[in-house]
C-alpha cells in the first residue's frame, strides 16, 4: 500500500512550457485533490474530484486543468507555465465514510515546481 | 466562506517543555471538522489531530491535545514533552461537513522551534 505517490518530486520549466503532474492513489479513494503551497500563504485548492469523470474548481483554479478517468489517478496540467505559478504542489485523497462525509485526507510528498 | 486564521507566524519551546498553538476560525455552519497538520523539512503533510464539532471531548493523539472552544471559535493545539522531532511547521484546517464535499480550509501555518 503505498498511498499517495507524487511524480516528479521536483520539476523546472521555462515560461510557456507545458506538463503534467502525476498523481496516483492505491486506497481506492473516491476524494482526490490538487493543492498548491506559496510562502506565508498556507495550502490552497486548486481543483478536486469527488469520484471518476467528475471535477469541480477550488480557490485558485487559473491556469491549471484536471481530468478524472479512473479511481486511482488525478493528473493536474499547466497548460502554458508561468513564473507564478512557482510552489510546492499537493495531491491528497479520502474516502467517504458514514453518510457520504468524506474522512481525514491523506497527502503525498509534494512537487516543487519552479518556472524561469 | 470560512476563514482560518493562525495569528502567530512563529514559535519557539524548550525542550521537554509544553506549548500551545493557537487557532481561530469562522464559519456559520454548526457541523464541520477541524484538523492540525504538520509538515517537517521533509514536506510531508502529517495528520496529527482531528476534532468533529459535535464532540464536546477535546481530541487527544499521545502528546498532542487540543483545547476547542466552539461558541468562541477557536481550536488550539497543545504539545507536551516537546521533542526536537516536533519542530516543524503546523496548519490548522477546517472542513465542511455538509455534502459530499471535503475541502480543507487552510491557515497560513505556524513554524515550531524545539530548543535543546
Amino acid at each position: 500500500n503505498a498511498g499517495v505517490t507524487q511524480t516528479p518530486k521536483f520539476q523546472v520549466l521555462k515560461t510557456g512550457q507545458s506538463m503534467t503532474l502525476q498523481c496516483a492513489q492505491d486506497m481506492n479513494h473516491e476524494y482526490m485533490s490538487w493543492y498548491r503551497q506559496d510562502p506565508g500563504m498556507g495550502l490552497r485548492l486548486i481543483h478536486y474530484s469527488v469520484g471518476a469523470g467528475i471535477t469541480d474548481q477550488g480557490e485558485v483554479p487559473n491556469g491549471y486543468n484536471v481530468s478524472r478517468s479512473t479511481t486511482e489517478d488525478f493528473p493536474l496540467r499547466l497548460l502554458s507555465a508561468a513564473p507564478s505559478q512557482t510552489s510546492v504542489y499537493f495531491c491528497a485523497s479520502s474516502s467517504y465514510g458514514l453518510a457520504g462525509v468524506s474522512d481525514t485526507q491523506y497527502f503525498g510528498p509534494g512537487t516543487r515546481l519552479t518556472v524561469l | 466562506a470560512q476563514t482560518v486564521t493562525q495569528s502567530q507566524p512563529e514559535m519557539s519551546v524548550q525542550e521537554a517543555e509544553t506549548v500551545t498553538l493557537s487557532c481561530t476560525y469562522d464559519t456559520s455552519e454548526s457541523d464541520y471538522y477541524l484538523f492540525w497538520y504538520k509538515q517537517p523539512p521533509s514536506r510531508q503533510m502529517i495528520l496529527v489531530i482531528r476534532q468533529e464539532a459535535y464532540k464536546q471531548q477535546n481530541a487527544t493523539e499521545n502528546r498532542f491535545s487540543v483545547n476547542f472552544q466552539k461558541a468562541a471559535k477557536s481550536f488550539s493545539l497543545k504539545i507536551s514533552d516537546s521533542q526536537l522531532g516536533d519542530a516543524a511547521m503546523y496548519f490548522c484546517a477546517y472542513r465542511s461537513e455538509s455534502g459530499a464535499n471535503s475541502k480543507l480550509t487552510f491557515g497560513k501555518g505556524i513554524t515550531l522551534s524545539v530548543r535543546p
